[in-house]
């Protein structure tokens, strides 16, 4: 079965800052790697996706991710943080095998300082 | 292009009432999820559908079902509510075929008193 682990449920950034926010992965095959956004009261809103070719995947408002096959990552970065991205981020992995579902980490509460 | 939607935004029951909740998905996709976001418990997979039919199921009671309807839409009935079905529950739609990413509608909060 497939898990995913996002490391720290709040990050709090600086306006203008690096934003890093990590998930590592489990699973017998390498899966489809997504991540998506809530903001308060919303549904989810995706960022980027992977699922083949080039590793490097750039996403929605600024935000790319890496997937890294030997560690089991896919990190989510934004060069430059700004007050809009204030949200909940879920990193998500879906695996044919397992139905199409969507497992998803705990969630990473981002937020930003002017 | 409209996007997935959800009826009601709201709903309000009583422990061991009946809930209905409906789901529209995008015009094109055939496929639909259904996922419950409680407090403390994060996200979960409850059903998929496709071309009217349940293809998966997460790990929820039988008191969990649903169905698809000829024009793609869905409804999710949880029968027999008790306190702890209280989430926010999202439907998601996508193309048919596994390497699509799925699309999320604004979720309806449901609430047992």
């Amino acid at each position: 079965a497939q898990s995913v682990t996002q490391l720290g449920s709040h990050v709090s950034v600086s306006e203008g800052a690096l934003v890093l926010l990590r998930c590592n992965y489990s699973s017998s095959v390498p899966p489809y790697l997504f991540w998506y956004v809530q903001y308060p009261n919303q549904g989810l809103q995706l960022l980027l996706k992977y699922t083949t070719g080039a590793t490097l995947v750039k996403g929605i408002n600024g935000f790319e991710a890496e997937f890294k096959k030997s560690e089991t990552s896919f990190h989510l970065t934004k060069p430059s943080a700004h007050m809009s991205d204030a949200a909940e981020y879920f990193c998500a992995v879906s695996l044919k095998a397992a139905g199409n579902k969507l497992t998803f980490g705990g969630g990473t509460r981002v937020l930003v300082k002017p | 292009e409209a996007g997935v939607t959800q009826s009601p935004t709201h709903l309000i029951k009583t422990r061991g009432q009946q809930a209905t909740l409906r789901c529209s998905p995008i015009s094109g996709h055939t496929s639909v999820y259904w996922y419950q976001q409680a407090l403390g418990l994060g996200l979960q997979f409850l059903l998929w559908y496709d071309e009217g039919e349940e293809r998966n199921r997460g790990n929820f009671p039988p008191r969990f079902s649903g169905r698809q309807f000829p024009n793609y839409s869905s409804e999710l009935n949880v029968n027999a509510l008790e306190l702890e079905d209280s989430a926010l529950y999202l439907c998601a739609s996508s193309p048919r075929g596994y390497s699509y990413e799925q699309y999320f509608g604004p979720g309806t909060r449901l609430t047992v008193t």
